[in-house]
């Protein structure tokens, strides 16, 4: 079974800085996806980024970057020029992309993101 | 796209009573998912649906759940004879078969007292 680990159970940074948000997981599979999810206090889980497995280049959305890792098993989430709107939770989380698979991801237990202003 | 709808939003009832929670997906997603996130926990799989047809169950969810998906469309998760450990956030999420991503509605929170 495939397991997630967050071990950054909170993290502060001043806004316009840099941060990052630490993952490592756990499989057997060769081919698979990480994504990260911000959970804000309105409660709906959004997809913040997502990475394939089998593509090396790292992926980018605007400020948010990964940084991933996969002999290490790592896939940390780096957030760059921090906005108040990016105070949220965040989780990291994998799915397996065997084919026929039922899709499900597989959580962490969060990191709760606080911008200072 | 009006996205994932959950009713309600939240739920108190007392235990021993049974509660039904309904999910709206993306009209054209065929797959649904619902998931139970409990407090400073990430979310965890329940059970999914392809079309009609509830495809797996995790041993998470006993048999005083039951979840149906009628004709493919709106999904109710049922809950029998409640106890405080059900107590949670119930989320559900929709999607398109070998898309790779899926939405998630705003959830149900559970209070059982």
């Amino acid at each position: 079974a495939q397991t997630v680990t967050q071990s950054q159970p909170e993290m502060s940074v001043q806004e316009a800085e840099t941060v990052t948000l630490s993952c490592t997981y756990d499989t057997s599979e060769s081919d698979y996806y990480l994504f990260w999810y911000k959970q804000p206090p309105s409660r709906q889980m959004i997809l913040v980024i997502r990475q394939e497995a089998y593509k090396q280049q790292n992926a980018t959305e605007n400020r948010f970057s990964v940084n991933f890792q996969k002999a290490a098993k790592s896939f940390s989430l780096k957030i760059s020029d921090s906005q108040l709107g990016d105070a949220a939770m965040y989780f990291c989380a994998y799915r397996s992309a065997r084919w026929g698979g039922n899709e499900k991801l597989t959580f962490g237990t969060g990191t709760r993101l606080t911008i200072i202003p | 796209d009006t996205g994932v709808s959950q009713n309600p939003r939240h739920k108190i009832t007392k235990r021993g009573q049974n509660v039904t929670f309904r999910c709206d997906p993306i009209s054209e997603h065929n797959r649904l998912y619902w998931y139970r996130q409990t407090l400073g926990q990430g979310p965890e799989f329940l059970t999914y649906f392809q079309n009609e047809a509830q495809l797996e169950k995790s041993r998470l969810l006993s048999d005083r759940f039951s979840a149906e998906r009628p004709k493919g469309s709106f999904s109710t998760l049922e809950i029998q004879r409640t106890e405080q450990g059900d107590s949670a956030m119930y989320l559900c999420a929709s999607s398109l078969v070998h898309i790779r991503g899926y939405t998630f509605g705003s959830g149900t929170r559970l209070t059982v007292v």
